[in-house]
């Protein structure tokens, strides 16, 4: 069985410029969750996805970063304008409906915004 | 909103050596989830705690939730290279510590 999928694995873009990143979760798995990660410290949450719906977008900075998930499957979430402050790793998980506290993630993608 | 605090940040160790790492809420938590994310990968799923006061063993870990179930603690016995990394807890609500990073000196 694959894993989450996460494209590109890294990313280099001047400020100002728009970037997106893309997510493929584990097959049936309905919950679908976006992470910011910073060194030294912990997954934050940005968004978390029932099926297509957002069900928690409390903090996903909303004037500049979108996220959607059209059919309920992939998910894509994109920045823009780029500022140095969004430097990180961008992380994917899934769950299954039965099993929503164990969460399967992606391998990121290294953002760089110079 | 909810949050847990992870102590120690940091902990070195002597290969053989047991590490502890301890996962504490102010609020009472339904649940609770230990991940482990070696250096430059990914966090991976390790266990879940429901119960007040349940303790489960992987091999040479050990995971317990306190009674109040406002605490979690992570014992590895005779640490090994392999467990070299950054732990993680989950409180729920997608709420991650900021980890304990255990180096392990052979």
């Amino acid at each position: 069985e694959a894993g989450v999928v996460q494209s590109p694995r890294y990313k280099i873009i001047e400020k100002k410029q728009p970037v997106a990143f893309w997510c493929n979760p584990i097959s049936g798995h309905n919950t679908l969750y976006w992470y910011l990660q910073n060194l030294g410290q912990g997954p934050e949450l940005l968004i978390r996805y029932e099926n297509e719906e957002a069900v928690d977008d409390s903090q996903l900075p909303k004037d500049r970063f979108s996220a959607e998930r059209l059919k309920g499957v992939d998910s894509t979430l994109k920045i823009q304008p780029a500022e140095l402050g969004d430097s990180a790793v961008y992380l994917c998980a899934s769950s299954a409906s039965g099993e929503k506290n164990i969460q399967y993630f992606g391998a990121g993608t290294r953002l760089s915004v110079l | 909103g909810q949050q847990v605090m992870q102590i120690p940040q940091y902990q070195h160790v002597q290969e053989g050596e047991d590490f502890t790492t301890y996962c504490n809420s102010s609020t009472t938590l339904s649940n609770i989830q230990w991940y482990k994310q070696r250096p430059g990968g990914h966090p991976v799923f390790l266990i879940q705690l429901v119960k007040s006061g349940e303790v489960k063993k992987q091999k040479r870990l050990t995971f317990q939730f306190g009674e109040a179930k406002k605490n979690s603690s992570l014992h590895i016995t005779a640490t090994q290279t392999t467990d070299v990394g950054t732990y993680f807890c989950n409180a729920g609500k997608s709420t991650f510590g900021d980890g304990t990073t255990l180096t392990v000196k052979p």
